[in-house]
């Protein structure tokens, strides 16, 4: 069964900073893109990201980038100059079977003022 | 556009109740799901369609029946609720086919459900 895998059940970042998220996934797809979801407490699941698997280059989105390591089947997510409004929960997705996704179990990321 | 609606938003059903999850998708998706999201573990799945008439089971589908008799609709029924089904359930689309399966998937709002 294909997994996801987040090591991080809580993060805290102070206003202004950078954080990482991290997360490793495994899947027996060969074309696939990994997508990260950020959900605010109104509970709204939200596409923040998303990397395509055959791509080298880096997906970046304003202020929130990944660090794709296929090798490695590690998928990080940066956030700089962190804002209040960025604490959420943030979940890691792979497509799992018939290309539905298998999520990790989230990181919770506070932001500190 | 109105998206991915799930309906109730909230519900409390006693043991041994029934109830139906409503979900519908207004921008021709393809695929649908169910997720359940419970803490510590993710969103799990519980059943998908990828498309009319074509359902199949997920991880955890015990306890829950689908149909998916149109393109839009996707209805989650637990057949007889027990308190381990108290959790928050998630309806998503996506529009399937190829290249675009890769876009994500779109979710609705959720629907929390207790059991007691």
């Amino acid at each position: 069964a294909q997994t996801v895998t987040q090591s991080q059940p809580e993060m805290s970042v102070q206003e202004a900073e950078t954080v990482t998220l991290s997360c490793t996934y495994d899947t027996s797809e060969s074309d696939y893109y990994l997508f990260w979801y950020k959900q605010p407490p109104s509970r709204q699941m939200i596409l923040v990201i998303r990397q395509e698997a055959y791509k080298q280059q880096n997906a970046t989105e304003n202020r929130f980038s990944v660090n794709f390591q296929k090798a490695a089947k590690s998928f990080s997510l940066k956030i700089s100059d962190s804002q209040l409004g960025d604490a959420a929960m943030y979940f890691c997705a792979s497509p799992g079977s018939a290309r539905q996704l298998t999520f990790g179990s989230g990181t919770q990321l506070t932001v500190l003022p | 556009n109105a998206g991915v609606t799930q309906t109730p938003k909230f519900q409390v059903l006693k043991t041994g109740q029934s109830m139906t999850l409503q979900c519908a998708q207004d921008m021709n998706h393809e695929y649908m799901s169910w997720y359940r999201q419970d803490p510590g573990m993710g969103l799990r799945l519980i059943h998908y369609s990828v498309g009319a008439g074509i359902t199949d089971q997920g991880e955890v589908p015990n306890g829950y029946n689908v149909s998916r008799s149109t393109t839009e609709d996707f209805p989650l029924r637990l057949l007889s609720a027990a308190p381990s089904q108290t959790s928050v359930y998630f309806c998503a689309s996506n529009p399937g086919q190829g290249r675009f399966t890769n876009y994500g998937y779109t979710f609705g709002s959720g629907t929390r459900l207790t059991v007691v």
